[in-house]
């Protein structure tokens, strides 16, 4: 199954700043999921990317706040801007691999004070 | 539209006696089924998938689930819990989007399972 890199792991920001979240994954893939996991929460789909084209997003997820890059086959950005305590939450991105499992990242664990 | 339903939000058990976490969903098309399981401060891990194959699954660490289509469940059970299993636990069930290869996972809310000595 693929390998997926995240950074960074954990981060504490200040409200109104913005941070970019990254995920490398070690081989190619089509499709690349990003989720939030909010505290005690389960997993939210944020949104899906494929390289070459605009990212999908669900409902209640839009571009401004969540913009995502995916440049090419292996790599995906997903940026949390303007930041509020209510952003405080674990992001994951995913990848599918073969035989339909699904490979998470780490996670990045943002605190927003 | 797909759904999941996990039954009970946390669940405790005495080391050495069966585990039983419950999972119900709704599909409007085949689905694959999933177990995923976060250990605290720790990533997801897949535990076992349900892919159209053989009804009963079985997964890492003695885990298994039976897929029953009539009761649209998919219940996680292992013989004999260990301190080691406890953790969060989530169903997940994925379906294709429109038909297409847009494939999208929908995960439960999550049963907490807490290991007694």
């Amino acid at each position: 199954s693929a390998v997926i890199s995240q950074k960074p792991s954990r981060d504490i920001c200040q409200r109104g700043t913005s941070l970019t979240i990254q995920c490398q994954v070690d081989s190619q893939v089509t499709m690349m999921f990003w989720y939030r996991q909010q505290p005690g929460q389960s997993l939210t789909l944020i949104a899906t990317a494929n390289q070459g084209s605009e990212a999908t997003y669900e409902s209640g997820f839009v571009i401004d706040k969540f913009p995502i890059s995916r440049p090419n086959l292996t790599f995906s950005t997903l940026t949390v801007s303007n930041m509020s305590p209510e952003d405080s939450s674990i992001y994951l991105c995913s990848v599918r691999g073969q035989g339909s499992g699904y490979t998470f990242g780490s996670g990045t664990r943002l605190t927003v004070v | 539209a797909q759904s999941v339903t996990q039954l009970d939000s946390h669940v405790s058990v005495s080391e050495g006696t069966p585990v039983l976490l419950r999972c119900n969903y709704s599909s409007s098309y085949s689905p694959s089924l999933f177990w995923y399981v976060q250990h605290p401060n720790k990533g997801l891990q897949l535990l076992l998938k349900y892919t159209s194959a053989a009804t009963l699954v079985k997964g890492i660490n003695g885990f298994e689930a039976e897929f029953k289509k009539s009761e649209t469940s998919f219940h996680l059970t292992k013989p004999s819990a260990h301190m080691s299993d406890a953790a969060e636990y989530f169903c997940v069930v994925s379906e294709s989007v429109s038909g297409g290869s847009n494939y999208k996972l929908t995960f439960g809310k999550g049963t907490l399972l807490t290991v007694n000595p």
